[in-house]
């Protein structure tokens, strides 16, 4: 197992064009996290499942974004009319049910930026 | 809602020379964890350090440890003789204690640069 995996490292879109991104948690890991970084701040909350249910929400989620966990397994994240103001690395992280608060094990990042 | 917040946007220190972050956090809660990432450049996030707020004992890895007052809402890491490898930056992050506290909430970073 060789932790989290996030595709494709880039993306460059044109606004308006909708795009797709992957994360493959580490197996074992039922809880995946979804997270928004802009250049120089820091990483905020998207979105959270456990298995494949969505339980949490933020409001930065606007209808435009949707994400999904199939089957519990991997997760899905798609921007549909790719706005400027989308342009960030998104960050897909994963951790075990038991542990408490350790195990957040996170991936490199997808990078897009919309032109 | 829970805030965190590092004032120091940029710091740097010489190799071998100790350095220290702050990070303060607004919370109503009282139980609660708080962790200390690094992210490299075009790297993953990593942990480096986290403390449980019910614990007194300030939490120390190695190098890097924490300075926790839990009173005054402050989380500072110290690492000790820095290293070129510890270039990075270090975002504080929070997280509730209660089932189903399952977000982190990071602050806005600090960039750590190491002179040789």
């Amino acid at each position: 197992d060789t932790g989290v995996s996030q595709n494709p490292r880039h993306k460059i879109t044109k606004r308006g064009q909708n795009v797709t991104f992957r994360c493959d948690p580490i197996s074992e890991h039922n809880r995946l996290y979804w997270y928004r970084q802009t250049l120089g701040q820091g990483p905020e909350f998207l979105t959270y499942f456990q298995n494949e249910a969505q339980l949490e929400k933020s409001r930065l989620l606007s209808d435009r974004f949707s994400a999904e966990r199939p089957k519990g397994s991997f997760s899905t994240l798609e921007i549909q009319r790719t706005e400027q103001g989308d342009s960030a690395m998104y960050l897909c992280a994963s951790r075990p049910s038991q542990g408490g608060a350790l195990g957040y094990t996170f991936g490199s990042g997808t990078r897009l930026t919309v032109v | 809602a829970q805030t965190v917040t590092q004032s120091q946007p940029e710091m740097s220190v010489q190799e071998a020379e100790t350095v220290t972050l702050s990070c303060t956090y607004d919370t109503s809660e009282s139980d609660y964890y708080l962790f200390w990432y690094k992210q490299p450049p075009s790297r993953q996030m990593i942990l480096v350090i986290r403390q449980e707020a019910y614990k007194q004992q300030n939490a120390t890895e190695n190098r890097f440890s924490v300075n926790f007052q839990k009173a005054a809402k402050s989380f500072s890491l110290k690492i000790s003789d820095s290293q070129l490898g510890d270039a990075a930056m270090y975002f504080c992050a929070y997280r509730g204690y209660r089932q189903g506290a399952q977000k982190l909430v990071f602050g806005q970073g600090t960039r750590l640069t190491i002179n040789p």
